[in-house]
């Protein structure tokens, strides 16, 4: 059974800062992963997402890496901005999307 | 806006009363999923629909849980008797099985149950 683990389960950062968001699974037999932004109360905005083949998407100042041998993917994000606080969800998509439980960040001004 | 749309986007009701929740995908997308989120958790997957079929659905959707997608478009959720315990966001998202199945999911429907 695919299980999907994030780590931390919540990060406070000062703007400016660079940071790194991890997901992990357990079940290598993936499709794809998915990045999401979640905002308070809302629905999921897809941020990035990896095909199983690949090792990385960028998007802006956001990039995010697979490794699907050690079932790891980090989401980086670049120069924080106060707007980038929300809660970031990783799912891996074997038949369904399997999600972790997120991050929620915290960006201070 | 060719979004995913939900509605009601809040429904608040009784214990024991019947609703049902409406999602219409992105026009050209084949795929429909309904997925389930409680407070601090991630989104837990229900059922899926390729065109008007469903293909899927979680242990979760007990028997009081239904889904429909007639005509391969729109898709409706109705859960009879509801039970407190239903309290969550229903989330509906639509995918291209041929663009690697990237789902784009909808606002939600935030269902209380008193």
């Amino acid at each position: 059974k695919q299980e999907v683990t994030q780590i931390p389960a919540a990060l406070s950062v000062p703007e400016g800062e660079n940071l790194v968001l991890n997901c992990s699974f357990t079940d290598s037999a993936i499709y794809n992963l998915q990045w999401f932004r979640q905002d308070p109360g809302k629905g999921l905005t897809s941020l990035l997402l990896i095909q199983s083949s690949q090792r990385e998407q960028t998007s802006g100042r956001l990039n995010a890496s697979l490794d699907k041998s050690s079932g790891r993917s980090t989401l980086y994000i670049a120069a924080s901005q106060p707007g980038d606080s929300a809660t970031y969800l990783c799912a891996v998509l074997g038949g369904k999307l399997i999600f972790g439980q997120g991050t929620e960040l915290s960006v201070k001004p | 806006d060719t979004g995913v749309s939900q509605n009601p986007r809040h429904k608040i009701t009784k214990r024991g009363q019947n609703v049902t929740f409406r999602c219409d995908p992105i026009s050209e997308h084949n795929r429909l999923y309904w997925y389930r989120q409680t407070l601090g958790q991630g989104p837990e997957f229900l059922t899926y629909f390729q065109n008007e079929a469903q293909l899927e659905k979680s242990r979760l959707l007990s028997d009081r849980f239904s889904a429909e997608r007639p005509k391969g478009s729109f898709s409706t959720l109705e859960i009879q008797r509801t039970e407190q315990g239903d309290s969550a966001m229903y989330l509906c998202a639509s995918s291209l099985v041929s663009s690697y199945n990237e789902q784009f999911f909808g606002p939600g429907t935030r269902l209380t149950v008193l």
